[in-house]
This record gives structure tokens, C-alpha cells and sequence, in this order.
């Protein structure tokens, strides 16, 4: 089983549409969850960072982690073109810093 | 948001020669610098950590004697990729944090090709 799973998509939605985007992981020490956007070509940019279990939002974006469930989600509610690309959960469990990725979900939003 | 700069954004060199590549960290002090490579549709493939001062700690099966990384100064880390050969080309990315974060600034990239 892999640390962190997170389906590839390609996710497909008209503008406007909620999505939702999701990763579930299996270490348990995790506590500081990252979701990046990635353009094609460019360096990911982060965009929501929580620690532990709870909600956070942020204009049009909320990120949410159930560490009961292992389960930590991106919702972004009325979905422009711009947000096509591609979205990476990203976690630790801090000390060394590093970073555990998921594979990154494609998402097209069409106009 | 922390700004991370990369250059160059793009480089085309020769087989056998070598190529740096900058990362700085442009308003923050980077305690710790992270090097990545990302081959296409595929995710980050992190290639070594270092901390200021410190040598680099590279990841398994990362050459360290070809990905030479260099972190003197808070603000800026180098990779240079030593006799590159065309296996070496790929999108090179630079992460930094600091103390006290647990999240990762990126930087814009490096797309390296070797001919």
C-alpha cells in the first residue's frame, strides 16, 4: 500500500461546478497536510497548508482532514478555467521535513 | 505567499558538459532547500535535502558525485548536474522552508535538456 493515494483523474467539470478532490494516506503521523495546484510546466504553487484534523478555508477553497479516516480533501466551489491543472496532496509528519506527495489529479474545468 | 526564484528557466547544453542551476529563496531566510525532479505526467521525485551550512542528504539511488548541491547562504542553493548525459534531461525543481514551517515554496522550475 502506498503512503498516499490520490486517484490521477483526469476530472472533468463544467465552470461554475464544485469539485472535490481527495487523498487518503496510511501513516498515521502525519499531522501537517499541503495541497499544491500545478500548472503544466511550472513549479507547484501551495495552496492550502493545515495541521491535524479540522477544516480551513480560503476564498473559494477549503481544505478538509479527517485524520480518524486518513482522509484529507479539497473542495473549490464555483470552479473557473483558470483552475485546470494539476492539484497534489502533500503531507509530513514534520522532523525531517520532507514531504510526501500523491500522485496529482488532472482537472479540467471547461468553459 | 514566500517567493522561491529559480534560473535559468531553461537550458539546452551538450553531452559531457555541465550545467548549474540557481534557487533562492527571495523573501525569506531558507534554513532547509529540497531538490526535485519531475519526469512528464509523473509527480516530484525528490532528489536531496539540504540545510544550510550542511551537506546535502541525498534520496537513494541520487548520485551525490553527479547532482552536486551546494547551499552556502540562507537565501541560496545551486544544483549543478555534472557531465550531463541525455537520461539527465528533465524539469528540475527547488523547494524551500525554514524554520518553523513545515510547508514547501517551490520555485518555477528548470526544464534541462541534453543533446
Amino acid at each position: 500500500q502506498k503512503e498516499v493515494e490520490q486517484d490521477p483523474g483526469p476530472l472533468s467539470v463544467p465552470e461554475g461546478a464544485i469539485v472535490s478532490l481527495n487523498c487518503t494516506y496510511s501513516n498515521s503521523a502525519f499531522q501537517y497536510f499541503m495541497w499544491y495546484r500545478q500548472y503544466s510546466r511550472k513549479g507547484p504553487e501551495l495552496l492550502m497548508y493545515t495541521y491535524s484534523s479540522g477544516n480551513k478555508e480560503d476564498g473559494r477553497f477549503t481544505a478538509q482532514v479527517d485524520k480518524s479516516s486518513k482522509y484529507i480533501s479539497l473542495f473549490i466551489r464555483d470552479s473557473q478555467p483558470s483552475d485546470s491543472a494539476t492539484y497534489l496532496c502533500a503531507m509530513t509528519q514534520g522532523g525531517s521535513k520532507k514531504l510526501v506527495f500523491g500522485k496529482g489529479t488532472k482537472l479540467t474545468v471547461n468553459p | 505567499g514566500a517567493v522561491v526564484s529559480q534560473h535559468p528557466s531553461r537550458v539546452i547544453c551538450k553531452s559531457g558538459t555541465s550545467v548549474k542551476i540557481e534557487c533562492r529563496s527571495l523573501d525569506f531566510q531558507a534554513t532547509t532547500m529540497f531538490w526535485y525532479r519531475q519526469f512528464p505526467k509523473k509527480s516530484l521525485m525528490l532528489m536531496a535535502t539540504s540545510n544550510e551550512g550542511s551537506k546535502a542528504t541525498y534520496e537513494q539511488g541520487v548520485e551525490k558525485d553527479k547532482f552536486l548541491i551546494n547551499h552556502a547562504s540562507l537565501t541560496l542553493s545551486t544544483l549543478t548536474v555534472t557531465s550531463a548525459h541525455p537520461e539527465d534531461s528533465s524539469f528540475y525543481i527547488c523547494s524551500a522552508s525554514t524554520s518553523g514551517w513545515y510547508e514547501q515554496y517551490f520555485g518555477p522550475g528548470t526544464r534541462l535538456t541534453v543533446t
